[in-house]
Protein backbone atom coordinates (compact mmCIF):
# COMPACT_ATOMS: atom_id res chain seq x y z
CA UNK A 1 0.00 0.00 0.00
CA UNK A 2 1.44 3.47 -1.10
CA UNK A 3 2.31 5.57 2.14
CA UNK A 4 4.02 9.12 2.96
CA UNK A 5 7.80 8.26 3.72
CA UNK A 6 9.89 10.87 6.00
CA UNK A 7 13.47 11.72 6.61
CA UNK A 8 15.28 11.22 9.22
CA UNK A 9 13.10 9.84 11.89
CA UNK A 10 14.55 11.85 14.10
CA UNK A 11 17.15 15.35 13.89
CA UNK A 12 18.26 16.80 16.77
CA UNK A 13 20.05 20.49 16.01
CA UNK A 14 21.45 23.19 17.55
CA UNK A 15 19.72 26.35 18.19
CA UNK A 16 20.47 28.94 14.81
CA UNK A 17 21.21 25.68 13.04
CA UNK A 18 18.98 25.43 9.44
CA UNK A 19 17.21 22.03 9.08
CA UNK A 20 15.44 20.55 6.20
CA UNK A 21 12.80 18.08 7.17
CA UNK A 22 12.50 15.65 4.10
CA UNK A 23 8.70 13.99 2.75
CA UNK A 24 8.05 12.09 -0.55
CA UNK A 25 3.93 12.24 -0.53
CA UNK A 26 2.04 9.27 -2.49
CA UNK A 27 3.06 9.15 -6.38
CA UNK A 28 -0.37 10.40 -7.60
CA UNK A 29 -1.04 12.71 -4.81
CA UNK A 30 -1.26 16.73 -5.90
CA UNK A 31 -2.02 18.30 -2.23
CA UNK A 32 0.62 18.56 0.20
CA UNK A 33 0.83 19.78 3.89
CA UNK A 34 2.94 19.98 7.18
CA UNK A 35 1.53 20.11 10.52
CA UNK A 36 3.57 19.79 13.82
CA UNK A 37 2.71 18.22 17.11
CA UNK A 38 4.59 19.98 20.22
CA UNK A 39 4.89 16.65 22.84
CA UNK A 40 1.57 16.04 24.58
CA UNK A 41 -0.21 18.92 22.70
CA UNK A 42 -2.86 18.81 19.49
CA UNK A 43 -1.76 18.72 15.97
CA UNK A 44 -1.22 22.11 14.83
CA UNK A 45 -1.71 22.78 10.90
CA UNK A 46 1.80 24.90 9.21
CA UNK A 47 1.70 25.12 5.33
CA UNK A 48 -0.35 23.48 2.78
CA UNK A 49 1.10 23.33 -0.57
CA UNK A 50 -0.20 22.71 -4.07
CA UNK A 51 0.84 23.66 -7.74
CA UNK A 52 4.28 24.65 -6.47
CA UNK A 53 2.93 27.29 -4.50
CA UNK A 54 1.41 28.16 -0.91
CA UNK A 55 -2.40 27.63 -0.75
CA UNK A 56 -2.52 28.34 2.97
CA UNK A 57 -0.05 28.83 5.98
CA UNK A 58 -0.69 29.60 9.07
CA UNK A 59 0.61 31.71 11.53
CA UNK A 60 3.16 29.94 13.02
CA UNK A 61 4.65 29.38 9.33
CA UNK A 62 6.46 32.51 9.69
CA UNK A 63 9.74 33.66 7.35
CA UNK A 64 11.64 31.10 9.42
CA UNK A 65 9.56 28.47 7.51
CA UNK A 66 9.88 27.32 4.21
CA UNK A 67 8.70 24.79 1.64
CA UNK A 68 10.02 23.43 -1.88
CA UNK A 69 9.45 20.58 -4.38
CA UNK A 70 12.73 20.62 -5.27
CA UNK A 71 11.54 17.45 -8.11
CA UNK A 72 8.60 15.41 -8.90
CA UNK A 73 8.76 13.43 -5.67
CA UNK A 74 9.96 15.53 -2.40
CA UNK A 75 8.49 17.64 -0.32
CA UNK A 76 10.74 19.56 1.93
CA UNK A 77 10.10 21.63 5.15
CA UNK A 78 13.16 24.13 5.75
CA UNK A 79 13.87 25.53 8.98
CA UNK A 80 16.34 28.57 8.15
CA UNK A 81 17.28 29.45 12.34
CA UNK A 82 16.13 26.86 14.74
CA UNK A 83 14.97 27.99 18.09
CA UNK A 84 14.23 26.21 21.35
CA UNK A 85 10.55 26.23 20.70
CA UNK A 86 10.59 24.41 17.48
CA UNK A 87 11.49 21.41 19.13
CA UNK A 88 8.39 19.41 17.96
CA UNK A 89 7.12 16.37 15.74
CA UNK A 90 6.75 17.49 12.10
CA UNK A 91 4.13 15.93 10.08
CA UNK A 92 4.17 15.49 6.41
CA UNK A 93 0.52 14.52 4.64
CA UNK A 94 -0.55 14.62 0.70
CA UNK A 95 -4.22 14.20 -1.08
CA UNK A 96 -5.85 12.75 -3.95
CA UNK A 97 -6.65 16.14 -6.30
CA UNK A 98 -10.63 16.41 -6.64
CA UNK A 99 -12.23 13.38 -8.18
CA UNK A 100 -10.28 10.88 -6.28
CA UNK A 101 -12.15 8.42 -4.78
CA UNK A 102 -9.75 9.29 -1.40
CA UNK A 103 -9.93 12.73 -2.32
CA UNK A 104 -10.48 15.01 1.23
CA UNK A 105 -8.40 11.81 3.19
CA UNK A 106 -4.81 13.49 3.90
CA UNK A 107 -2.23 10.71 4.62
CA UNK A 108 0.43 11.09 7.15
CA UNK A 109 3.74 9.97 7.26
CA UNK A 110 5.25 8.82 10.14
CA UNK A 111 6.50 12.38 11.47
CA UNK A 112 9.99 13.87 11.87
CA UNK A 113 11.09 14.39 16.11
CA UNK A 114 13.42 17.68 15.95
CA UNK A 115 15.19 18.36 18.84
CA UNK A 116 16.53 21.93 19.23
CA UNK A 117 18.99 22.11 22.01
CA UNK B 1 -12.67 29.75 11.94
CA UNK B 2 -13.65 26.53 12.52
CA UNK B 3 -13.03 24.79 15.92
CA UNK B 4 -13.53 21.12 17.42
CA UNK B 5 -13.59 20.46 20.85
CA UNK B 6 -12.76 17.06 22.48
CA UNK B 7 -13.86 17.25 26.37
CA UNK B 8 -12.61 13.62 27.52
CA UNK B 9 -8.75 14.00 28.20
CA UNK B 10 -8.35 10.37 29.01
CA UNK B 11 -10.40 7.33 29.13
CA UNK B 12 -9.73 3.93 29.99
CA UNK B 13 -11.86 0.26 29.42
CA UNK B 14 -11.52 -3.54 29.95
CA UNK B 15 -10.78 -5.40 27.18
CA UNK B 16 -13.95 -6.61 24.64
CA UNK B 17 -15.80 -3.48 25.80
CA UNK B 18 -17.70 -0.85 23.92
CA UNK B 19 -16.07 2.54 24.74
CA UNK B 20 -17.14 6.23 23.21
CA UNK B 21 -15.11 9.08 22.35
CA UNK B 22 -16.69 12.62 21.63
CA UNK B 23 -16.14 15.30 19.68
CA UNK B 24 -18.14 18.47 18.63
CA UNK B 25 -16.93 21.25 16.17
CA UNK B 26 -18.20 24.62 15.49
CA UNK B 27 -17.92 25.56 12.07
CA UNK B 28 -20.57 27.97 9.52
CA UNK B 29 -20.11 25.52 6.49
CA UNK B 30 -22.68 23.28 5.62
CA UNK B 31 -20.72 20.91 3.65
CA UNK B 32 -17.62 19.60 5.18
CA UNK B 33 -15.97 16.22 6.64
CA UNK B 34 -14.68 14.79 9.98
CA UNK B 35 -12.27 12.59 11.23
CA UNK B 36 -11.27 10.36 13.42
CA UNK B 37 -6.99 9.48 13.46
CA UNK B 38 -5.65 7.18 15.64
CA UNK B 39 -2.38 8.17 17.23
CA UNK B 40 -0.42 4.85 19.10
CA UNK B 41 3.01 5.33 21.07
CA UNK B 42 4.81 5.34 17.45
CA UNK B 43 3.17 8.41 17.05
CA UNK B 44 2.21 7.67 13.40
CA UNK B 45 -1.47 9.23 12.82
CA UNK B 46 -3.55 6.76 10.98
CA UNK B 47 -6.93 7.37 9.65
CA UNK B 48 -9.76 5.39 11.42
CA UNK B 49 -12.78 6.55 9.68
CA UNK B 50 -14.07 9.46 7.98
CA UNK B 51 -17.59 11.28 7.31
CA UNK B 52 -19.01 12.98 4.82
CA UNK B 53 -21.49 16.22 6.47
CA UNK B 54 -23.89 15.24 3.32
CA UNK B 55 -24.23 12.06 4.16
CA UNK B 56 -27.07 11.68 6.92
CA UNK B 57 -25.89 7.84 7.42
CA UNK B 58 -23.50 7.14 9.86
CA UNK B 59 -20.15 5.79 8.96
CA UNK B 60 -18.79 2.21 9.90
CA UNK B 61 -15.22 0.64 9.48
CA UNK B 62 -15.85 -3.06 11.08
CA UNK B 63 -15.59 -2.80 14.80
CA UNK B 64 -15.62 1.63 14.88
CA UNK B 65 -18.51 3.28 13.99
CA UNK B 66 -19.56 7.14 14.27
CA UNK B 67 -22.90 9.12 15.93
CA UNK B 68 -23.10 11.99 13.44
CA UNK B 69 -25.64 14.43 14.86
CA UNK B 70 -25.20 17.49 12.44
CA UNK B 71 -27.54 20.00 13.88
CA UNK B 72 -25.88 19.56 17.38
CA UNK B 73 -22.31 19.29 15.29
CA UNK B 74 -21.36 16.73 17.49
CA UNK B 75 -19.24 13.37 15.94
CA UNK B 76 -18.43 11.14 18.45
CA UNK B 77 -16.75 7.78 17.93
CA UNK B 78 -17.79 4.34 19.09
CA UNK B 79 -15.31 1.52 19.62
CA UNK B 80 -16.67 -1.97 19.88
CA UNK B 81 -15.12 -5.24 21.39
CA UNK B 82 -11.76 -3.07 22.43
CA UNK B 83 -8.64 -4.50 21.77
CA UNK B 84 -5.49 -3.57 23.46
CA UNK B 85 -4.24 -2.61 19.96
CA UNK B 86 -6.56 0.07 20.29
CA UNK B 87 -4.73 1.62 23.11
CA UNK B 88 -3.82 5.12 21.75
CA UNK B 89 -4.44 8.74 21.22
CA UNK B 90 -7.58 9.82 19.03
CA UNK B 91 -7.80 12.86 17.61
CA UNK B 92 -11.01 14.41 15.91
CA UNK B 93 -10.56 16.50 12.91
CA UNK B 94 -12.79 18.78 10.58
CA UNK B 95 -12.00 19.59 7.21
CA UNK B 96 -13.81 21.96 5.13
CA UNK B 97 -15.22 21.34 1.33
CA UNK B 98 -13.11 23.33 -0.68
CA UNK B 99 -9.63 22.17 -2.30
CA UNK B 100 -6.77 21.19 -0.34
CA UNK B 101 -8.01 22.75 3.21
CA UNK B 102 -6.53 22.09 6.24
CA UNK B 103 -7.55 19.89 9.06
CA UNK B 104 -8.10 21.08 12.42
CA UNK B 105 -7.29 18.88 15.33
CA UNK B 106 -9.13 18.59 18.63
CA UNK B 107 -6.63 18.02 21.63
CA UNK B 108 -7.11 14.74 21.93
CA UNK B 109 -8.38 11.35 23.76
CA UNK B 110 -5.42 9.17 25.13
CA UNK B 111 -7.87 6.01 25.49
CA UNK B 112 -6.31 2.90 27.43
CA UNK B 113 -7.40 -0.78 26.75
CA UNK B 114 -7.35 -2.66 29.90
CA UNK B 115 -6.30 -6.77 29.71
Amino acid sequence: EPEVTQTPSHQVTQMGQEVILRCVPISNHLYFYWYRQILGQKVEFLVSFYNNEISEKSEIFDDQFSVERPDGSNFTLKIRSTKLEDSAMYFCASSEPSGGLTKNIQYFGAGTRLSVL
Amino acid sequence: AQTVTQSQPEMSVQEAETVTLSCTYDTSESNYYLFWYKQPPSRQMILVIRQEAYKQQNATENRFSVNFQKAAKSFSLKISDSQLGDTAMYFCAFRGNFGNEKLTFGTGTRLTIIP
